[in-house]
């Protein structure tokens, strides 16, 4: 069964607006670390932010903002004021309890274009 | 100074060959991982290291065998190439294994784009 379900295959927004990237995720563990990551075309994943499953306050990073919700096991990527080089694929993912050695589980990911 | 890095960037080989993709980190890191992205941009994890410790191997065919020499490397060796081994792979390193519960993110090198033909 697919533990990430990021259910947008790809979304256009324009410069400066905001985007919202959805995420749920399936996991029966009480520990467990949320990831997004971005890949740009260029092709290296580079780590936005991560939630942790006891947090309780949603995750901000910059522009990166996480709106937790967990009794619906949602994890969405909120970016504020888009810009032309948010333009990437961006992956959610999660690694579930202690003992999984770090294995990080990933969504199937969403393209996003920002056009001018 | 990159912190994890690999080589080579691009590999085009035939099937049947055989062939490595070398990976360091200097982060410091205790763990280290392969990932296999395929045509359609999916991502799985293939092996976990933990100093030098192989952790998770992600029924992978025996074909894949990693090697750690050391806390700062992992390299990947591929016997007789497939059509479907055609991928990128991408090496990663985290702080640890880590509680789950922890930040403790994964840093990935730039990828492998591995071409059978």
């Amino acid at each position: 069964a697919q533990k990430i379900t990021q259910t947008q295959p790809g979304m256009f927004v324009q410069e400066k607006e905001a985007v919202t990237l959805d995420c749920t995720y399936d996991t029966s563990d009480q520990s467990y670390g949320l990831f997004w990551y971005k890949q740009p075309s260029s092709g290296e994943m580079i780590f936005l932010i991560y939630q942790g499953s006891y947090d309780e306050q949603n995750a901000t990073e910059g522009r990166y903002s996480l709106n937790f919700q967990k009794a619906r096991k949602s994890a969405n990527l909120v970016i504020s004021a888009s810009q032309l080089g948010d333009s990437a694929m961006y992956f959610c993912a999660m690694r579930e309890a202690d003992g999984s050695w770090g294995k990080l589980q990933f969504g199937a990911g969403t393209q996003v274009v920002v056009t001018p | 100074d990159t912190a994890v890095s690999q080589t080579p960037k691009y590999l085009v080989t035939q099937m049947g060959n055989d062939k490595s993709i070398k990976c360091e980190q200097n982060l410091g890191h205790d763990t280290m991982y392969w990932y296999k992205q395929d045509s359609k941009k999916f991502l799985k994890i293939m092996f976990s290291y933990n100093n030098k410790e192989l952790i998770i191997n992600e029924t992978v065919p025996n074909r894949f065998s990693p090697k750690s020499p050391d806390k700062a490397h992992l390299n990947l060796h591929i016997n007789s190439l497939e059509l479907g081994d055609s991928a990128v792979y991408f090496c990663a390193s985290s702080q640890d294994g880590g509680r789950a519960y922890r930040r403790n993110e994964q840093y990935f090198g730039p990828g492998t784009r591995l071409t059978v033909t």
